[in-house]
């Protein structure tokens, strides 16, 4: 069965551009999050969706958004983008919204000048 | 709030000898998981294994155990018989249930030492 795959992995933009990234879960997953990644902040929860419902969402700014598909396939979206968006932006499934494990995908590295 | 902290940033061990990584963690919940996802330079985040608080009986993965003591809220990760290809960041995670965000610490690099 194929992993998460996320689209696309590496990503250069200017700042006040806008952004859209991809996931797919693995075949059958329904839940998908989202996180970014930076060497000062770390790991950090940005959003997560089912059943195409957001169902938390993590303290970053309204410009961060996402949104998920009937085919569990996700996107997050960056408008107005700031240097400190760059980041890894990594996406993870899992099977339902138990206490099933997530998986993730190789991420997107996303800089901006 | 859920938090967790890995207090060592870096650890190195020597390669065929036993390594223990450290987590503590706080929550207000009853019914959480914790995990070990180990993350290798190509940045492919990897589960390594996971407890449900619930069970008294610590996680085992092959070369790979956990000592879970709860009251402590401490959740460490032994790895016996290190390869060389153990070598990665490790983070600690926790994860309340009815949700799946996942709170890391700040990680801990491993290196192994041939």
């Amino acid at each position: 069965k194929a992993g998460v795959t996320q689209t696309p992995r590496y990503l250069i933009k200017t700042r006040g551009q806008q952004v859209t990234l991809s996931c797919s879960p693995i075949s059958g997953h329904r839940s998908v999050s989202w996180y970014q990644q930076t060497p000062g902040q770390g790991l950090q929860f940005l959003f997560e969706y089912f059943s195409e419902t957001q169902r938390n969402k993590g303290n970053f700014p309204g410009r961060f958004s996402g949104r998920q598909f009937s085919n569990s396939r996700s996107e997050m979206n960056v408008s107005t983008l700031e240097l400190g968006d760059s980041a890894l932006y990594l996406c993870a499934s899992s099977l339902g919204w138990g206490p099933d494990t997530q998986y993730f995908g190789p991420g997107t590295r996303l800089t901006v000048l | 709030a859920q938090t967790v902290t890995q207090s060592q940033p870096e650890m190195s061990v020597q390669e065929a000898e036993t390594v223990t990584l450290s987590c503590t963690y706080d929550t207000s919940e009853s019914d959480y998981y914790l995990f070990w996802y180990k993350q290798p330079p190509s940045r492919q985040m990897i589960l390594v294994i996971r407890q449900e608080a619930y069970k008294q009986q610590n996680a085992t993965e092959n070369r790979f155990s956990v000592n879970f003591q709860k009251a402590a809220k401490s959740f460490s990760l032994k790895i016996s018989d290190s390869q060389l290809g153990d070598a990665a960041m490790y983070f600690c995670a926790s994860r309340i249930q009815g949700a799946q965000k996942l709170v890391f610490g700040q990680g801990t690099r491993l290196t192994i030492n041939p």
